[in-house]
């Protein structure tokens, strides 16, 4: 079985402040990983996510996360975020075959400060 | 928007009571997954149906049940309810049943048993 571990809880940081949130994975076979956002009354969307090839990807606002299978982790990170970013963020795994659904970390609630 | 409809959006309802929830995946898409939202627990997976036929269980109660209909929707019924069940329930959809498929979530229905 997959688990996922987001070691904050609570991130807060400063308008403009570089940010990294950090999510590790345990799985004894190849997973795809996945990062979502929830903003304030609403559901999970698609932030990004890895299949397979380059170990670093991107989404469309400027949110950042890179593969590292050695260390089994899937951190996320922003050079500079906004108070738009302000959101729960949820890291996901699931096994790269088969039918499996996704398994959610506790989520890290990110909060920019003005 | 994000094509996938959950009604109602708010339930409040006494302990011992039945309730079901709805679901309306986004246009195309055959699966149907339902999670469960809270504070203590995140979100745990429930329940997946693909094409009218349930494909995976996770921490499902047999209080709990759900089924996916000939149009697609699902529906998640709740019964003998207890304080403990007051949580977030999420409905989410892809195309397939495949492992690479991101899922569309839709806002939730907030159920509070009181």
């Amino acid at each position: 079985a997959q688990s996922v571990t987001q070691l904050d809880s609570q991130v807060p940081v400063f308008e403009e402040a570089p940010v990294e949130l950090r999510c590790n994975y345990s799985s004894s076979v190849s997973v795809y990983l996945f990062w979502y956002v929830q903003y304030p009354n609403q559901g999970l969307q698609l932030l990004l996510k890895y299949l397979s090839g380059s170990t670093l990807v991107e989404s469309i606002n400027g949110f950042e996360a890179e593969f590292n299978k050695s260390q089994t982790s899937f951190h996320l990170r922003k050079p500079s975020v906004h108070i738009s970013d302000t959101a729960e963020y949820f890291c996901a795994v699931r096994r790269n075959s088969g039918n499996t659904p996704l398994v959610f970390g506790k989520g890290t609630r990110l909060s920019v400060i003005a | 928007d994000s094509g996938v409809t959950q009604t109602p959006k708010h339930l409040i309802t006494a302990t011992g009571q039945r309730v079901t929830l709805r679901c309306s995946p986004r246009s195309g898409d055959l699966s149907v997954y339902w999670y469960q939202q809270s504070l203590d627990q995140g979100l745990q997976f429930l329940i997946q149906y693909y094409n009218g036929e349930e494909r995976a269980k996770g921490n499902i109660l047999e209080r709990f049940s759900a089924q996916q209909f000939p149009d697609l929707h699902s529906e998640l019924n709740l019964s003998s309810l207890e304080l403990g069940d007051s949580a977030l329930y999420f409905c989410a959809s892809s195309v397939a049943s495949g492992t690479s498929y991101g899922y569309t979530f839709g806002s939730g229905t907030r159920l509070t048993v009181v």
